[in-house]
């Protein structure tokens, strides 16, 4: 199985913050990782699909960037709704694996 | 809009089969471009994959499972299921069924979600 790590493992940020979180898979890739959110007590959203392609609905203050074996999740600037848990999630092999996931919480 | 709703019992005693089945509206079941699976996420951790299927029937199943997963399609009910046998307390979690988009067999990323259900596995 591919092995996802995220860092770090939580941060607390203030509105407004740019925020950027990290996923490494422990061989290459690709460019076949996408990105959650997930707020408490809700199942996960998907944010970016193939590393860096924004999905419908998504609020443009949120990018992803990498290929290969390093990945960044960036928020420009937080917002209050974007509190709760980021998890990266590889599609280059089966099966399908996440990172155990960034929580994010207001400073 | 798709729209997925897990159905099942909340408590299975160890050692029995936890069911659970994915109803699936706003959109039909048999559609060539997606694939329908299974995640859980066990108390205050991550999400595993479970497996996946497509409306003809394939298959593929997390290795981790060691063969107790079984997914099958109801085409006609517009659902699909879960059927996990021998569980222990380890397979209490919250599972979530979702569609899957992506070309790749059994799907590349997890673009539509149900709300979830919380199953305990307990005597």
């Amino acid at each position: 199985d591919i092995q996802m790590t995220q860092s770090p493992s939580s941060l607390s940020a203030s509105v407004g913050d740019r925020v950027t979180i990290t996923c490494q898979a422990n061989q290459d890739i690709n460019k076949f990782l996408n990105w959650y959110h997930q707020r408490p007590g809700q199942a996960p959203k998907l944010l970016i699909s193939d590393a860096s392609n924004l999905r419908a609905g998504v609020p443009s203050r949120f990018s992803g960037r990498g290929s290969g074996t390093d990945f960044n999740l960036i928020i420009s600037s937080l917002e209050p709704e974007d509190l709760g848990t980021y998890f990266c999630q590889q599609y280059e092999t089966l099966p399908l694996t996440f990172g155990p996931g960034t929580t994010v919480d207001l400073k | 809009q798709v729209q997925l709703l897990e159905s099942g019992p909340g408590l299975v005693k160890p050692s029995e089969t936890l069911s659970l089945t994915c109803s699936v509206s706003g959109g039909y079941i048999a559609n060539a471009n997606y694939f329908w699976g299974w995640v859980r996420q066990a108390p205050g951790k991550g999400l595993v994959w479970l497996g996946s299927i497509f409306y003809r029937g394939n298959t593929n199943y997390n290795p981790s499972l060691d063969s107790r997963l079984t997914i099958t399609v109801d085409k006609s009910k517009n659902q699909f299921s879960l059927r996990l046998n021998s569980v222990t307390a380890a397979d209490t979690a919250v599972y979530y069924c979702a569609r899957l988009g992506g070309a790749t067999v059994g799907g590349n990323w997890f673009e539509s979600w149900g709300q979830g259900t919380l199953v305990t596995v307990s005597s």
